[in-house]
């Protein structure tokens, strides 16, 4: 059964620093990946999807890459900035249906 | 914004009392989807559809029926609700094209549903 584990839960750091958010999976017969953050009381936002057979993709200050054999995923967010603060949530994609992580929850300290 | 929008987007209703959900898109996705979200058990999948009268359970689709009579609106109906289906409820929709039902998908603003 596919599982997917997002470390830290929580993370806080000041405004400006560069960080990694990780996510890892059991079960590397994935489609594809998707990164979303989310805000407090808000929907989800997609913020990148890396398919099966990408290693990274990037939009703006995001870098997200992908290591299927290892079942890992990492986000990068460079410069951080107070409005990046949100749950950031992995989800991977082993058939139709998305499994998700329980998100990390970032804090940036302006 | 993938033209998705929710309603209502709060209600509070009583145990036994059938609600029904609505999710509107405006730009014609095939793919559609209805998740529950729930603190200590992040998003599941309730049911999804593949087109016009098309659709299918997910993981936690006990309690729920749906409809799609037109592209736009995927309708979620909670039969007799009951306080477990307590819950923030996601519409999202992916893309057509590619690989379809696989393709990343967009999320509406949610539904608050409070059951007493």
């Amino acid at each position: 059964k596919q599982e997917v584990t997002q470390i830290p839960a929580a993370l806080s750091v000041p405004e400006g620093e560069n960080l990694v958010l990780n996510c890892s999976f059991t079960d590397s017969a994935i489609y594809n990946l998707q990164w979303f953050r989310q805000d407090p009381g808000k929907g989800l936002t997609s913020l990148l999807l890396i398919q099966s057979s990408q290693r990274e993709q990037t939009s703006g200050r995001l870098n997200a890459s992908l290591d299927k054999s290892s079942g890992r995923s990492t986000l990068y967010i460079a410069a951080s900035q107070p409005g990046d603060s949100a749950t950031y949530l992995c989800a991977v994609r082993p058939h139709y249906q998305l499994i998700w992580g329980a998100g990390t929850k970032l804090i940036i300290k302006p | 914004d993938a033209g998705i929008t929710q309603s209502p987007r709060h209600k509070v209703t009583e145990t036994g009392t059938p609600v029904t959900l609505r999710c509107h898109q405006t730009e014609n996705h095939r793919y559609m989807y209805w998740y529950r979200q729930d603190p200590g058990h992040g998003l599941r999948l309730i049911h999804y559809s593949y087109g016009v009268k098309d659709t299918d359970k997910g993981e936690v689709s006990d309690g729920y029926s749906v409809s799609r009579s037109k592209t736009e609106d995927f309708l979620l109906t909670l039969e007799s609700a009951t306080s477990s289906q307590t819950s923030v409820y996601f519409c999202a929709i992916a893309l057509a094209g590619g690989k379809g039902l696989y393709n990343e998908q967009f999320f509406g603003p949610g539904t608050r549903l409070t059951v007493l």
